[in-house]
């Protein structure tokens, strides 16, 4: 089955802690890229990559670290969290996003992984 | 910011009736798509239009796009009790930052 795979899916944690949340997908996608949701505030990206070494900042970036080591791969490391990261997390991916091109910018997500940093 | 915004934040209806959300954005576009997302759950893709479109339907979706008034519409006819969800709108911009932006999304609640 195609999809994207997040784990974990729930994590509580506390301030500072080291902590990473995995990414994968089975689609051969070259794009994928990290959002996070919180209320009133919708979705916003935090990082990017459209192929493997090739990552970008999104909107708020800040806090946060990715790696594009292998193309189904796009972990998310908190290196220090912080309570202001406490949010629901979504990875995503597509085949690369342009203009043109049948169903290339079409995102499927993951189902999510909910943060609590304490 | 580029992102889309929805409009209403939230709408209840009936079961049986139609919804209509709408989604406004700043700059031009290269396509519009709808997502859903039910409770905390991931967002599902619903359908895209591209530009040079201006109405597009996937079984019971509808939507309009009015790129001189940057706005589009999502219809659902019909609605039941299982479309209660948040409905957003993504908008990707061209230039040389392809990204998909996401609005802040339409609570639609269907009472049986």
């Amino acid at each position: 089955e195609a999809q994207v795979t997040q784990n974990p899916r729930y994590l509580i944690t506390v301030t500072g802690k080291k902590l990473t949340v995995t990414c994968s997908q089975n689609m051969n996608h070259e794009y994928m890229s990290w959002y996070r949701q919180d209320p009133g505030l919708g979705l916003r990206q935090i990082y990017y990559s459209m192929n493997v070494e090739v990552t970008d900042k999104g909107d708020v970036p800040e806090g946060y670290k990715v790696s594009r080591k292998e193309k189904r791969n796009f972990p998310l490391i908190l290196e220090s969290p912080s309570p202001n990261q406490t949010s629901l997390y979504f990875c995503a991916s597509s085949f690369l996003l342009t203009p043109s091109g049948p169903g290339a910018n079409v995102l499927t997500f993951g189902a999510g992984s909910r943060l609590t940093v304490l | 910011s580029q992102q889309g915004e929805e409009d209403p934040q939230a709408l209840s209806i009936q079961e049986g009736e139609n919804a209509t959300m709408n989604c406004s954005y700043k700059t031009s576009i290269n396509n519009l798509q709808w997502y859903r997302q039910n409770s905390g759950r991931g967002l599902v893709h619903l359908i895209l239009i591209r530009s040079n479109e201006r109405e597009k339907h996937s079984g019971r979706l509808r939507v309009t796009l009015d790129t001189s008034k940057k706005s589009s519409s999502l219809l659902i006819t019909a609605s039941r009790a299982a479309d209660t969800a948040s409905y957003f709108c993504a908008t990707l911009f061209g230039g040389s930052n392809y990204k998909l932006t996401f609005g802040k999304g339409t609570l639609l609640t269907v009472n049986p």
